[in-house]
Order: C-alpha cells, then sequence, then structure tokens
C-alpha cells in the first residue's frame, strides 16, 4: 500500500452533472498528477499540481479542473458530466520526479 | 501515430519461461522511461526505471532502453503465475513533466 489516498472508492452520477474527487498525496510529496483510465486503456494524463500551481495538463476539456491545497491534497472536479467520463481516475504523488511516482487506489465513477 | 504503442495482449508464457515485454515511443526527446504492473482491479505500481541506453537489472526484471530506436522491452525471468498482470510502459521528457502511458500489455504466466 502507498500512501496516497483517494475518496470516494465508487461514484454513480447522471449526465449532466458535477462531480469532486480528492485525494491525498504522500507525506513529503509536492506534486500531484491525475490520470483518468478507461476500461481497457492506459492512464491518460490530465493534470498535473507542483506546490499549489497548475503545471501541465492533457487533452482535456476546460470541465475538468483542479486544485492543489498548502498541504499538497488535491481535487479533481468535472462539470457537465458526459457517458463517456465513466472510468477509474488515479491520483499520484511525487517529489524529486516521476521516478518516484505513486499511485493512490483510484475512483471509479459511473456516469448514467 | 500513438506517442507510446504497446501490443495489448494478451501474451501468454507457461510458468518458468521468459517474458519479454516491448513498447515504442514517438517523441524522441523522452528521457524516463517506466514500467507499471497493474492488477485488474487495481492502481498501477512502478516495478523498473530506466534513462540511459542498455540494459537495467532488478531482480528477475530487466528492463532495455534503445534511444535511438525509441524502443524500451521489459524481459521477466522465471515468470511466476504472479506476474499475470497487465504491464504499462510510460514515457516522460524529464522533470516535472507529464507521464505518457501506453495502453498497456497483458502477461499471462500459465502454471
Amino acid at each position: 500500500e502507498t500512501g496516497v489516498t483517494q475518496s470516494p472508492t465508487h461514484l454513480i452520477k447522471t449526465r449532466g452533472q458535477q462531480v469532486t474527487l480528492r485525494c491525498s498525496s504522500q507525506s513529503g510529496h509536492n506534486t500531484v498528477s491525475w490520470y483518468q483510465q478507461a476500461l481497457g486503456q492506459g492512464p491518460q494524463f490530465i493534470f498535473q499540481y507542483y506546490r499549489e500551481e497548475e503545471n501541465g495538463r492533457g487533452n482535456f476539456p476546460p470541465r475538468f479542473s483542479g486544485l492543489q491545497f498548502p498541504n499538497y491534497s488535491s481535487e479533481l472536479n468535472v462539470n457537465a458530466l458526459e457517458l463517456d467520463d465513466s472510468a477509474l481516475y488515479l491520483c499520484a504523488s511525487y517529489s524529486g520526479g516521476p521516478e518516484t511516482q505513486y499511485f493512490g487506489p483510484g475512483t471509479r465513477l459511473l456516469v448514467l | 501515430q500513438k506517442e507510446v504503442e504497446q501490443n495489448s495482449g494478451p501474451l501468454s508464457v507457461p510458468e518458468g519461461a521468459i517474458a519479454s515485454l516491448n513498447c515504442t515511443y514517438s517523441d524522441r526527446v523522452s528521457q524516463s522511461f517506466f514500467w507499471y504492473r497493474q492488477y485488474s482491479g487495481k492502481s498501477p505500481e512502478l516495478i523498473m526505471s530506466i534513462y540511459s541506453n542498455g540494459d537495467k537489472e532488478d531482480g528477475r526484471f530487466t528492463a532495455q532502453l534503445n534511444k535511438a530506436s525509441q524502443y524500451v522491452s521489459l524481459l521477466i525471468r522465471d515468470s511466476q503465475p504472479s506476474d499475470s498482470a497487465t504491464y504499462l510502459c510510460a514515457v516522460n521528457p524529464g522533470g516535472y513533466q507529464k507521464v505518457t502511458f501506453g495502453t498497456g500489455t497483458k502477461l499471462q504466466v500459465i502454471p
């Protein structure tokens, strides 16, 4: 088990709703990355936060947004949910470089 | 062309054999290369990282990197049924930049 925790573990929403997912980073890690993993696919990079600033973003629309707090925990917000947003959402934290990156257990989101 | 390409498998090998997993990447500026293992229903777990051309060994695992050919591989010696998982190849340009994953190769080790 890593020190990265995520909540909730599972979530069911309907199309058009909004959702907030939470991540607590491993102690000492100042960088949090969020990934979306659809069934049968590899994780797709959504964005990354370093010391409370977004410092990288993948090919995701603006309705995917995030925050990082002073304790380096993070939130992922998704507005106007679509059916294709159904996936496993993973957060990962590291410090110094991604060779120290640890993933949390993920939040499985189902959009109906 | 996908940024990181892997054969989705499944790759089936008998217990005790060598499993060979391959990955190609498109971005020539990539500096860091990773292999993650993901068991069904679980999150990815880093098993190997490699940065320089050549081989890097860690126990039963050997990562191989050829930057000229933009090719990374993972060899698993003496494969065990517990090695059955999806293996994800990932690349990074260096430092605090995004890590790009392939779609993964599913490995089945047959007892």
